[in-house]
Protein backbone atom coordinates (compact mmCIF):
# COMPACT_ATOMS: atom_id res chain seq x y z
CA UNK A 1 0.00 0.00 0.00
CA UNK A 2 1.06 3.98 -1.13
CA UNK A 3 0.97 5.87 1.85
CA UNK A 4 2.57 9.28 3.16
CA UNK A 5 3.52 10.53 6.38
CA UNK A 6 4.28 14.37 7.62
CA UNK A 7 4.80 14.47 11.29
CA UNK A 8 4.50 17.80 11.38
CA UNK A 9 1.37 19.45 11.64
CA UNK A 10 2.62 23.14 12.17
CA UNK A 11 5.74 25.08 11.66
CA UNK A 12 6.99 28.64 12.55
CA UNK A 13 10.09 30.05 10.92
CA UNK A 14 11.12 33.49 11.04
CA UNK A 15 11.19 35.74 7.73
CA UNK A 16 13.90 35.50 5.81
CA UNK A 17 15.05 31.94 7.19
CA UNK A 18 15.20 28.62 5.82
CA UNK A 19 12.70 26.41 6.18
CA UNK A 20 12.05 22.90 6.45
CA UNK A 21 8.97 20.40 5.91
CA UNK A 22 9.38 16.80 6.71
CA UNK A 23 7.88 14.33 3.97
CA UNK A 24 8.26 10.21 4.35
CA UNK A 25 6.70 7.61 1.97
CA UNK A 26 6.12 3.95 1.55
CA UNK A 27 5.97 2.17 -1.87
CA UNK A 28 6.47 -1.04 -3.46
CA UNK A 29 6.20 0.34 -6.41
CA UNK A 30 10.36 1.43 -7.76
CA UNK A 31 8.88 3.96 -10.46
CA UNK A 32 7.22 6.66 -8.53
CA UNK A 33 6.82 10.64 -8.13
CA UNK A 34 7.03 12.52 -5.42
CA UNK A 35 5.20 16.03 -5.45
CA UNK A 36 5.01 19.00 -2.69
CA UNK A 37 1.37 21.46 -3.18
CA UNK A 38 1.21 24.72 -1.29
CA UNK A 39 -2.56 25.37 0.01
CA UNK A 40 -3.32 29.08 0.92
CA UNK A 41 -6.38 30.56 3.16
CA UNK A 42 -8.09 30.77 -0.25
CA UNK A 43 -7.94 27.24 -0.50
CA UNK A 44 -6.47 26.32 -4.03
CA UNK A 45 -3.55 23.75 -4.15
CA UNK A 46 -0.79 24.91 -5.94
CA UNK A 47 1.94 22.71 -7.39
CA UNK A 48 5.38 23.47 -6.07
CA UNK A 49 7.74 21.01 -7.14
CA UNK A 50 8.05 17.11 -8.33
CA UNK A 51 11.02 14.78 -7.81
CA UNK A 52 11.00 11.55 -9.98
CA UNK A 53 12.06 8.23 -8.28
CA UNK A 54 14.93 7.63 -10.49
CA UNK A 55 16.30 11.38 -10.58
CA UNK A 56 19.99 11.46 -9.73
CA UNK A 57 19.74 15.05 -8.07
CA UNK A 58 17.69 16.69 -5.90
CA UNK A 59 14.84 18.81 -7.86
CA UNK A 60 14.92 22.49 -7.18
CA UNK A 61 12.39 25.58 -8.32
CA UNK A 62 13.45 28.88 -7.35
CA UNK A 63 13.11 28.80 -3.46
CA UNK A 64 11.83 25.31 -3.37
CA UNK A 65 14.32 22.77 -2.95
CA UNK A 66 13.75 18.82 -2.44
CA UNK A 67 15.82 16.93 -0.51
CA UNK A 68 15.50 13.54 -1.96
CA UNK A 69 16.64 10.62 0.42
CA UNK A 70 15.59 7.54 -2.02
CA UNK A 71 16.69 4.79 0.91
CA UNK A 72 15.40 6.71 3.35
CA UNK A 73 12.09 6.93 1.65
CA UNK A 74 12.03 10.90 2.80
CA UNK A 75 11.34 14.06 0.39
CA UNK A 76 11.52 16.82 2.82
CA UNK A 77 11.18 20.64 1.29
CA UNK A 78 13.51 23.32 1.83
CA UNK A 79 11.73 26.36 1.56
CA UNK A 80 14.73 29.04 1.52
CA UNK A 81 14.37 32.93 2.43
CA UNK A 82 11.06 32.66 3.86
CA UNK A 83 7.69 35.70 3.37
CA UNK A 84 5.25 36.28 4.51
CA UNK A 85 3.19 34.92 1.92
CA UNK A 86 4.58 31.40 2.42
CA UNK A 87 2.48 31.00 4.92
CA UNK A 88 0.14 28.01 4.15
CA UNK A 89 -0.55 25.04 4.54
CA UNK A 90 2.29 22.35 2.53
CA UNK A 91 0.67 19.11 1.33
CA UNK A 92 3.38 15.91 0.03
CA UNK A 93 2.08 13.69 -2.23
CA UNK A 94 3.08 10.55 -4.67
CA UNK A 95 1.86 8.93 -7.26
CA UNK A 96 2.86 5.37 -8.47
CA UNK A 97 3.52 3.79 -11.78
CA UNK A 98 1.34 0.90 -10.71
CA UNK A 99 -1.50 2.56 -8.97
CA UNK A 100 -2.08 4.70 -12.11
CA UNK A 101 -3.83 7.99 -11.56
CA UNK A 102 -4.06 7.36 -7.69
CA UNK A 103 -2.29 10.57 -5.66
CA UNK A 104 -1.46 10.12 -2.42
CA UNK A 105 -1.69 13.09 -0.06
CA UNK A 106 -0.06 13.68 3.39
CA UNK A 107 -1.81 15.56 6.37
CA UNK A 108 -0.58 18.67 5.68
CA UNK A 109 1.81 20.91 7.99
CA UNK A 110 0.93 23.99 8.34
CA UNK A 111 3.54 26.98 8.47
CA UNK A 112 3.48 30.68 9.72
CA UNK A 113 6.35 32.65 8.60
CA UNK A 114 6.57 35.57 11.74
CA UNK A 115 8.00 38.93 10.60
CA UNK B 1 -10.09 30.65 -19.86
CA UNK B 2 -6.80 28.39 -18.49
CA UNK B 3 -6.54 25.56 -16.05
CA UNK B 4 -9.24 23.77 -13.92
CA UNK B 5 -11.97 26.10 -12.81
CA UNK B 6 -15.24 25.19 -10.79
CA UNK B 7 -18.34 26.80 -10.16
CA UNK B 8 -19.76 27.87 -7.86
CA UNK B 9 -17.05 28.87 -5.41
CA UNK B 10 -19.30 28.85 -2.49
CA UNK B 11 -22.70 27.40 -1.97
CA UNK B 12 -25.32 27.46 0.79
CA UNK B 13 -28.08 24.72 0.73
CA UNK B 14 -30.41 22.70 2.94
CA UNK B 15 -30.36 19.04 3.41
CA UNK B 16 -33.47 18.33 1.30
CA UNK B 17 -32.26 20.56 -1.67
CA UNK B 18 -30.39 19.17 -4.65
CA UNK B 19 -27.31 21.20 -6.80
CA UNK B 20 -24.81 20.41 -8.92
CA UNK B 21 -21.05 21.00 -8.85
CA UNK B 22 -19.25 21.73 -11.86
CA UNK B 23 -15.43 21.53 -13.21
CA UNK B 24 -13.85 22.28 -16.40
CA UNK B 25 -9.94 21.79 -17.02
CA UNK B 26 -8.51 23.12 -20.65
CA UNK B 27 -5.74 21.68 -20.21
CA UNK B 28 -6.55 18.65 -22.44
CA UNK B 29 -5.60 16.10 -19.15
CA UNK B 30 -7.37 12.53 -19.56
CA UNK B 31 -7.82 11.91 -15.60
CA UNK B 32 -10.23 13.62 -13.33
CA UNK B 33 -10.75 14.02 -9.54
CA UNK B 34 -13.13 15.13 -6.95
CA UNK B 35 -11.61 15.70 -3.60
CA UNK B 36 -13.71 17.03 -0.02
CA UNK B 37 -11.54 18.64 2.46
CA UNK B 38 -12.95 19.29 5.94
CA UNK B 39 -11.50 21.38 8.37
CA UNK B 40 -8.56 20.21 9.81
CA UNK B 41 -8.83 16.77 8.17
CA UNK B 42 -6.66 15.49 5.22
CA UNK B 43 -7.87 15.44 1.67
CA UNK B 44 -10.10 12.66 1.01
CA UNK B 45 -10.13 11.31 -2.53
CA UNK B 46 -13.83 10.84 -3.71
CA UNK B 47 -14.08 9.84 -7.04
CA UNK B 48 -11.15 9.44 -10.28
CA UNK B 49 -12.42 9.21 -13.92
CA UNK B 50 -9.91 8.37 -16.73
CA UNK B 51 -11.14 9.30 -20.31
CA UNK B 52 -14.48 9.46 -18.92
CA UNK B 53 -14.85 6.09 -17.22
CA UNK B 54 -14.82 5.80 -13.46
CA UNK B 55 -11.63 4.17 -11.74
CA UNK B 56 -12.33 5.10 -8.48
CA UNK B 57 -15.06 5.52 -5.98
CA UNK B 58 -14.02 5.58 -2.03
CA UNK B 59 -16.95 4.53 -0.32
CA UNK B 60 -18.93 7.49 -0.99
CA UNK B 61 -22.09 7.62 0.04
CA UNK B 62 -24.85 7.81 -2.87
CA UNK B 63 -25.73 11.08 -1.80
CA UNK B 64 -22.94 12.13 -4.07
CA UNK B 65 -22.96 11.24 -7.63
CA UNK B 66 -20.63 12.20 -9.84
CA UNK B 67 -20.72 12.79 -13.69
CA UNK B 68 -18.04 12.86 -16.74
CA UNK B 69 -19.97 13.68 -19.66
CA UNK B 70 -16.32 14.25 -21.19
CA UNK B 71 -12.73 14.35 -20.90
CA UNK B 72 -13.01 18.41 -20.08
CA UNK B 73 -16.04 18.12 -17.60
CA UNK B 74 -16.44 16.59 -14.33
CA UNK B 75 -20.03 17.29 -12.38
CA UNK B 76 -20.91 16.09 -8.60
CA UNK B 77 -24.19 15.99 -7.81
CA UNK B 78 -25.71 16.30 -4.69
CA UNK B 79 -29.00 15.39 -2.59
CA UNK B 80 -30.25 14.66 0.61
CA UNK B 81 -26.44 16.19 2.15
CA UNK B 82 -26.19 16.27 5.72
CA UNK B 83 -24.26 18.75 7.96
CA UNK B 84 -21.18 17.33 8.57
CA UNK B 85 -20.68 17.25 4.21
CA UNK B 86 -20.15 20.66 4.36
CA UNK B 87 -16.20 21.19 3.58
CA UNK B 88 -14.04 22.22 0.29
CA UNK B 89 -14.80 20.59 -2.85
CA UNK B 90 -11.86 20.39 -4.89
CA UNK B 91 -11.63 19.36 -8.68
CA UNK B 92 -8.12 18.20 -10.33
CA UNK B 93 -6.99 16.90 -13.68
CA UNK B 94 -3.51 15.24 -14.57
CA UNK B 95 -2.26 13.18 -17.52
CA UNK B 96 -1.49 9.61 -17.08
CA UNK B 97 1.95 9.57 -16.59
CA UNK B 98 3.27 9.15 -12.83
CA UNK B 99 5.23 12.13 -13.14
CA UNK B 100 2.62 14.50 -14.17
CA UNK B 101 1.12 16.57 -11.49
CA UNK B 102 -2.43 17.63 -10.58
CA UNK B 103 -3.76 20.68 -11.65
CA UNK B 104 -6.26 21.75 -8.97
CA UNK B 105 -9.40 23.92 -9.09
CA UNK B 106 -9.69 26.61 -6.54
CA UNK B 107 -12.64 24.68 -5.10
CA UNK B 108 -16.38 25.06 -4.08
CA UNK B 109 -16.83 25.83 -0.28
CA UNK B 110 -19.53 24.26 0.43
CA UNK B 111 -22.20 24.64 4.02
CA UNK B 112 -24.92 22.23 4.22
CA UNK B 113 -27.65 23.97 7.07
Amino acid sequence: AQKITQTQPGMFVQEKEAVTLDCTYDTSDPSYGLFWYKQPSSGEMIFLIYQGSYDQQNATEGRYSLNFQKARKSANLVISASQLGDSAMYFCAMRAVNTGNQFYFGTGTSLTVIP
Amino acid sequence: ETGVTQTPRHLVMGMTNKKSLKCEQHLGHNAMYWYKQSAKKPLELMFVYNFKEQTENNSVPSRFSPECPNSSHLFLHLHTLQPEDSALYLCASSQERHYNEQFFGPGTRLTVL
